[in-house]
């Protein structure tokens, strides 16, 4: 079965700082990766996707940036983080060529706070 | 753009009722609809799955139903029970690889 984790869960950080979150998918191979952004009391904004490996697409310009080293691995990163990068974090996958048609699976999420 | 939204924002029933979430969304020409439940402070739990060609779906007390003419769907909840109880969220993808489209939620309190 497929798996995918998030770290770390909770994170607070000093406005400036770097960020690093980390999203792995097992149990599958080629999968679309997803992050989103979740203000409080708000539905999901997409961040950035990408279909394979080196290959990101970003939705929303801001001082967030992307990776996909390996396959199965999504980083969400950034040089120095604002007040308002704060929110929780949602990784998620899905494939495209399985049914059920490219449903999508969601991690735990990361609560950032920047202070 | 494709806009997605979700009425009413909050809802409150009684144990039992049989209760309608609404997503709403602008352009048709949809790929597919999923619909997720979300607890606080955790990730998404995906529920239903609809195919632009499909109508409905359904899964045990849950029944999602697609009317991609007039951009609608709807989630009917059988029978309420307070473990039901969460902020459940409508999502439209326009392709097969692209993005989706979420709305901004209907959270659910069923009262024992």
């Amino acid at each position: 079965s497929q798996t995918i984790h998030q770290w770390p869960a909770t994170l607070v950080q000093p406005v400036g700082s770097p960020l690093s979150l980390e999203c792995t998918v097992e149990g599958t191979s080629n999968p679309n990766l997803y992050w989103y952004r979740q203000a409080a009391g708000r539905g999901l904004q997409l961040l950035f996707y990408s279909v394979g490996i080196g290959q990101i697409s970003s939705e929303v310009p801001q001082n967030l940036s992307a990776s996909r080293p390996q396959d199965r691995q999504f980083i969400l990163s950034s040089k120095k983080l604002l007040l308002s990068d704060s929110g929780f974090y949602l990784c998620a996958w899905s494939v495209t060529f399985r049914g059920p048609y490219n449903e999508q699976f969601f991690g735990p999420g990361t609560r950032l706070t920047v202070l | 753009k494709q806009e997605v939204t979700q009425i009413p924002a909050a809802l409150s029933v009684p144990e039992g009722e049989n209760l309608v979430l609404n997503c709403s969304f602008t352009d048709s020409a949809i790929y597919n609809l999923q619909w997720f439940r979300q607890d606080p402070g955790k990730g998404l739990t995906s529920l239903l799955l609809i195919q632009s060609s499909q109508r409905e779906q359904t899964s045990g007390r849950l029944n999602a139903s697609l009317d991609k003419s007039s951009g609608r769907s709807t989630l009917y909840i059988a029978a309420s029970q307070p473990g039901d109880s969460a902020t459940y969220l409508c999502a439209v993808r326009l392709t097969n690889a692209g993005k989706s489209t979420f709305g901004d939620g209907t959270t659910l309190t069923v009262k024992p």
